[in-house]
């Protein structure tokens, strides 16, 4: 059951252009959302999360999208820059139904930048 | 850096071999989380412990297990490895049921 699904494996954007990932959940009682960005032989790393309670989050050229009615969140890169291409993985958690902390992961989306 | 410590970072081994994977969390963190991340598969959730006890539990196939020692670190024991098992093991952290989470860079396991 794949609670978090990012249906695009991978992403071709040009240098300065818009990336826009997409990621869908299906549990009702997540409540917080997060996207996380890999690098080959690293782990995955923070890179700007969202409650349940807001439906827009920005940090920097980054901006997180929610969208509760339809189980549908979004990353968005602008510009983006050849050193954002990794691997980006979307994770969810239900925080506010006594969950433990652990979070539930997407495949993830490869996001190549070219320049 | 993280700050989380995962050793070691690539191991070989045959089917049928145990391997023991080590997890150092950050300073401070007392969940200790393990995700296994198969070639085209996202990161799987496996188990989590808080403060030396087991916390919550995911896909985690039987012949694996886990424990969290006195000093926090944690360790991921794996046996009757099979060729399946092959995959990126990864540790994370937190400071409590905190949702952010710090991960290592991993421990590459390949099973020949």
């Amino acid at each position: 059951d794949q609670q978090v699904k990012q249906n695009s494996p991978s992403l071709s954007v040009q240098e300065g252009r818009i990336s826009i990932l997409n990621c869908d959940y299906t549990n009702s009682m997540f409540d917080y959302f997060l996207w996380y960005k890999k690098y080959p032989a690293e782990g995955p790393t923070f890179l700007i999360s969202i409650s349940s309670i807001k439906d827009k989050n920005e940090d920097g050229r980054f901006t997180v999208f929610l969208n509760k009615s339809a189980k549908h969140l979004s990353l968005h890169i602008v510009p983006s820059q050849p050193g954002d291409s990794a691997v980006y993985f979307c994770a969810a958690n239900a925080f506010g139904s006594g969950n433990t902390g652990k979070l539930i992961f997407g495949q993830g989306t490869t996001l190549q930048v070219k320049p | 850096d993280s700050g989380v410590t995962q050793t070691p970072k690539h191991l070989i081994t045959a089917t049928g071999q145990r391997v023991t994977l080590r997890c150092s969390p950050r300073s401070g963190d007392l969940s200790v989380y393990w995700y296994q991340q198969s070639l085209d598969q996202g990161l799987q959730f496996l188990i989590q412990y808080y403060n030396g006890e087991e916390r919550a539990k995911g896909n985690i196939l039987e012949r694996f297990s886990a424990q969290q020692f006195p000093d926090l670190h944690s360790e991921l024991n794996l046996s009757s490895l099979e060729l399946g098992d092959s995959a990126l093991y990864f540790c994370a952290s937190s400071v409590a049921h905190n949702e952010k989470l710090f991960f290592g860079s991993g421990t590459q396991l390949s099973v020949l």
